[in-house]
């Protein structure tokens, strides 16, 4: 059990646009979501904490209006990369838990591709 | 501020020697270490915790609380230990997770 997924696996826009991450835990309800962006052969940086129902936390340093999350269900929370520009190109990763003290589970990972 | 830093970003064994990923941390309190694993074309998975203590895979990590250290070791390396390798610090519970830059793990026949 304990399984995220996230779609689409990978995606190439054009500069300018909106591209929307899907991040789903199948089999239990997540009560907070992580999204966290990878640069290549570099770690993971934790973008933003998202709890069922309520407004993300951000890190410092991240844009709310860049990176628009929603957590409206207990098993789903998307990221939307509005405007996107080239340096928005990474791999974007997301993981669920079902309480504050369980671990977290990890999706695959989303390649995004800004032209 | 919390740090995890792993100085190595390449260990390259060969199959039965004995591997130590280096992890250490920085942190006033009292910290949760975690060791995460990502097979290649595989997702991030945890591998282990201080706080149970327990051996997965062969592999165990002491909390060193007067070095601020939480290395990863195994007495003997398998082919398919090959992997990236992250040490990553919480601060409370399984929240926040603040990972390392990640080892490589290469074992050779």
């Amino acid at each position: 059990g304990a399984v995220v997924s996230q779609h689409p696996s990978w995606v190439i826009c054009k500069s300018g646009t909106s591209v929307k991450i899907e991040c789903r835990s199948l089999d239990f309800q997540a009560t907070t979501m992580f999204w966290y962006r990878q640069f290549p052969k570099q770690s993971l940086m934790l973008m933003a904490t998202s709890n069922e129902g309520s407004k993300a936390t951000y890190e410092q340093g991240v844009e709310k209006d860049k990176f628009l999350i929603n957590h409206a269900s207990l098993t789903l929370s998307t990221l939307t990369v509005t405007s996107a520009h080239p340096e928005d190109s990474s791999f974007y990763i997301c993981s669920a838990t079902r309480t504050a003290t369980d671990t977290q589970y990890f999706g695959p990972g989303t390649r995004l591709t800004v032209l | 501020a919390q740090r995890v830093t792993q100085p190595e970003k390449l260990l390259s064994v060969f199959k039965g020697a004995p591997v130590e990923l280096k992890c250490n941390y920085s942190y006033s309190g009292s910290p949760e270490l975690f060791w995460y694993v990502q097979y290649s074309r595989q997702r991030l998975q945890l591998l282990l915790r201080h706080i149970s203590r327990e051996s997965i895979k062969g592999f165990t990590a002491d909390l060193n609380k007067g070095e601020t250290s939480f290395h990863l070791k195994k007495p003997f390396a398998q082919e398919e230990d090959s992997a990236m390798y992250y040490c990553a610090l919480t601060t409370g519970g399984y929240n926040k997770l603040i990972f390392g830059a990640g080892t490589r793990l290469a074992v050779h026949p």
